[in-house]
């Protein structure tokens, strides 16, 4: 079956313990991204990825990393997370370039506190 | 600025009526739009999208969309509602320029449908 899978579903941390989401898909998509959802915000980007080690900043990337190593993997690092990066974390992919013809495919989330 | 307005945080209609989910937009260029489903505890849907041609777009379970340029709208729509459309809805359009590698999410619309 054609997937996202995020890991964990529900993750509670401490301020400043170092923390990663793993994201797969498998369906050789070349675009990856991830997105963090907040009530009354809707969906921001974090990074995106283009290809293969091609990783760049979307809108609020303060405090986060990627890497894209590998086609199918996009883990999310949180080097020191603090209290507010609490939120519902995404990972998405698509065939090509988000918003071309291509839809995103979704992963199920990922719900971190940080206490 | 490149945005998505959905001004209704949420719409409630009952089940065999029809539904409407606003969704404005504002982009320098052509806009290519796009409808998302989020259920509970899962990741958004892929609904329907808008590139260029017939101003009513059909998507998945029913659902249509109306372009309407001179307003700026992609207004969602479907004929007679079901208690399972009950979701939170997701307009988004590409970005342009410097922001072509991201879609931009509305705040999202929360649709309840009674029984």
């Amino acid at each position: 079956e054609a997937q996202v899978t995020q890991n964990p579903r529900y993750l509670i941390t401490v301020t400043g313990k170092k923390l990663t989401v793993t994201c797969s898909q498998n369906m050789n998509h070349e675009y990856m991204s991830w997105y963090r959802q907040d009530p009354g915000l809707g969906l921001r980007q974090i990074y995106y990825s283009m290809n293969v080690e091609v990783t760049d900043k979307g809108d609020v990337p303060e405090g986060y990393k990627v890497s894209r190593k590998e086609k199918r993997n996009f883990p999310l690092i949180l080097e020191s997370p603090s209290p507010n990066q609490t939120s519902l974390y995404f990972c998405a992919s698509s065939l090509s370039v988000a918003g071309g013809n291509s839809p995103l495919h979704f992963g199920n989330g990922t719900r971190l506190t940080v206490t | 600025a490149q945005s998505v307005a959905q001004p209704e945080d949420q719409v409630n209609v009952a089940e065999g009526n029809p539904l409407t989910v606003k969704c404005t937009y504002s982009v320098s260029g052509n806009p290519y739009l796009f409808w998302y489903v989020q259920y509970p505890n899962r990741g958004l849907q892929f609904l329907l999208k808008y590139i260029t041609g017939d101003n009513l777009v059909k998507g998945s379970y029913g659902f249509e969309a109306e372009f309407n340029k001179s307003q700026t709208s992609f207004h969602l729509k479907k004929p007679s509602a079901l208690v399972s459309d009950s979701a939170l809805y997701f307009c988004a359009v590409r970005g342009y320029g410097g922001a072509t590698n991201k879609l931009i999410f509305g705040t999202g619309t929360l649709l309840a449908v009674q029984p």
